[in-house]
């Protein structure tokens, strides 16, 4: 069974620029979960998707958004780029939500640098 | 802060030693979970411990859950270069919206 897939893996933009991240989760894995990995606040949840529904939000700025379609793949999207959006954004998928007790299964993640 | 957090936040070893990581959480508990990060790699998860469990084991893996002093440990056994990685905790709340919340890890070096 493949794997958790995030592409690109690596990115740069511009600042003020927008981005978007895609994540192909494994198989008959409905749920898929966003995050973001910095040296300074380590890991940081974004958003949870599951059956193409927003289940979960963290605390994040409006600029952050995400969308899951039918065959739960998921995109995640940022607009208006900030130096401080530099990370390594690490997608996550399981075959339920997050609310029971599955564990993640991760992606290599999308090494975003804004310049 | 964060949910939880480990200690200590790096560990040097030598082949063949044990290694244990701690974990300390604030809020009320589901389950925690036990994930391995190699270099600019995703996490892999390792081991789930339920709120009502004591202790559990995975091949070298000993995981232990203290919910009165929310407190997690993670012991691994006669380790090996290739467990060199960071470590990271994470809970899972027992009410309202859960996501699963990582703590700021432990970087495990360890030397052949």
């Amino acid at each position: 069974k493949a794997g958790v897939t995030q592409t690109p893996r690596y990115l740069i933009k511009t600042r003020g620029q927008q981005v978007t991240l895609s994540c192909s989760p494994i198989s008959g894995h409905r749920s898929v979960s966003w995050y973001q990995q910095t040296p300074g606040q380590g890991l940081q949840f974004l958003f949870e998707y599951f059956s193409e529904t927003q289940r979960n939000k963290g605390n994040f700025p409006g600029r952050f958004s995400g969308r899951q379609f039918s065959n739960s793949r998921s995109e995640m999207n940022v607009s208006t780029l900030e130096l401080g959006d530099s990370a390594l954004y690490l997608c996550a998928s399981s075959p339920r939500t997050v609310s029971l007790d599955s564990p993640l299964h991760f992606g290599n993640g999308t090494r975003l640098t804004v310049t | 802060s964060q949910q939880g957090e480990e200690d200590p936040q790096a560990l040097s070893i030598q082949e063949g030693e044990n290694a244990t990581m701690n974990c300390s959480y604030k809020t009320s508990i589901n389950n925690l979970q036990w994930y391995r990060q190699n270099s600019g790699r995703g996490l892999v998860h390792l081991i789930l411990i339920r709120s009502n469990e004591r202790e559990k084991h995975s091949g070298r893996l000993r995981v232990t859950l203290d919910t009165s002093k929310k407190s997690s440990s993670l012991l691994i056994t006669a380790s090996r270069a290739a467990d060199t990685a960071s470590y990271f905790c994470a809970t899972a709340k027992d009410t309202g919206r859960r996501a699963l919340t990582f703590g700021s890890g432990t970087r495990l070096q360890v030397q052949p």
